[in-house]
């Protein structure tokens, strides 16, 4: 089967860099998504890596090593408003060419003045 | 350019009700997935519609049915409701391939809490 791992929880100061960490155990690989996801709203996309390495949008980057089955969203200069649950979501190598998602459970992150 | 849109917001019903909830995709997607997402945990898949046919499904009972119209919106359908089905149910919607410009994007989502 299909698993995806998460910290459950994790907490961090305004203006620091936070590091969350998601690996997965699948059965062939196509490529990892990361959303973010506030309370009672949608998850909205913020990144997606299908080879390894590191690839950077602004404050946030995110990490693939295929190899480890491991990846890494990496948050700079929190914010408030970067308080929210993080999503990390691989495409269903199973699932015949489609477009199917598998999420994790989540990482609530809380960020503190 | 509107983004995916779904309704309603939020529904209250009883156990062994039915239920359908609505979704408009983003402009320019044809596929439209369904996701229940239960508190605390992460979206769970129910099923994936594109050219008005149901071609992949998740682990989920003949309850959850869908359909997809020639517009591309979708009704996701849920019958003989039990207390269990209370989640937020969310449509995604994307182009049919598996590249990085097939990301879903997902709607603000329906509350349903059955009492």
């Amino acid at each position: 089967g299909q698993n995806i791992d998460q910290p459950t929880e994790m907490t961090a100061t305004e203006g620091a860099i936070v590091q969350i960490n998601c690996t997965y155990q699948t059965s062939g690989f196509n490529g990892l998504f990361w959303y973010q996801q506030h309370a009672g709203e949608a998850p909205t996309f913020l990144s997606y890596n299908v080879l390894d390495g590191l690839e950077e949008k602004g404050r946030f980057s995110s990490f693939l090593s295929r190899s480890k089955g491991y990846s890494y969203l990496l948050l700079k200069e929190l914010q408030m408003k970067d308080s929210a649950s993080y999503l990390c979501a691989v495409r269903d190598p199973n699932s015949g060419g489609y477009n199917k998602l598998i999420f994790g459970a989540g990482t609530r992150l809380a960020v503190h003045p | 350019d509107a983004g995916v849109t779904q309704s309603p917001t939020h529904l209250i019903k009883t156990r062994g009700q039915q239920v359908t909830l609505r979704c408009s995709p983003k402009s320019g997607h044809d596929t439209v997935s369904w996701y229940q997402q239960a508190l605390g945990q992460g979206p769970q898949f129910i099923f994936q519609y594109y050219e008005e046919e149901e071609r992949q499904r998740g682990n989920f009972p003949d309850r959850f049915s869908g359909h997809q119209f020639p517009n591309y919106s979708s009704e996701l359908n849920v019958n003989a409701l039990l207390l269990g089905d209370s989640a937020l149910y969310l449509c995604a919607s994307s182009t049919p391939g598996e590249t990085s410009t097939d990301t879903q994007y997902f709607g603000p989502g329906t509350r349903l809490t059955v009492l």
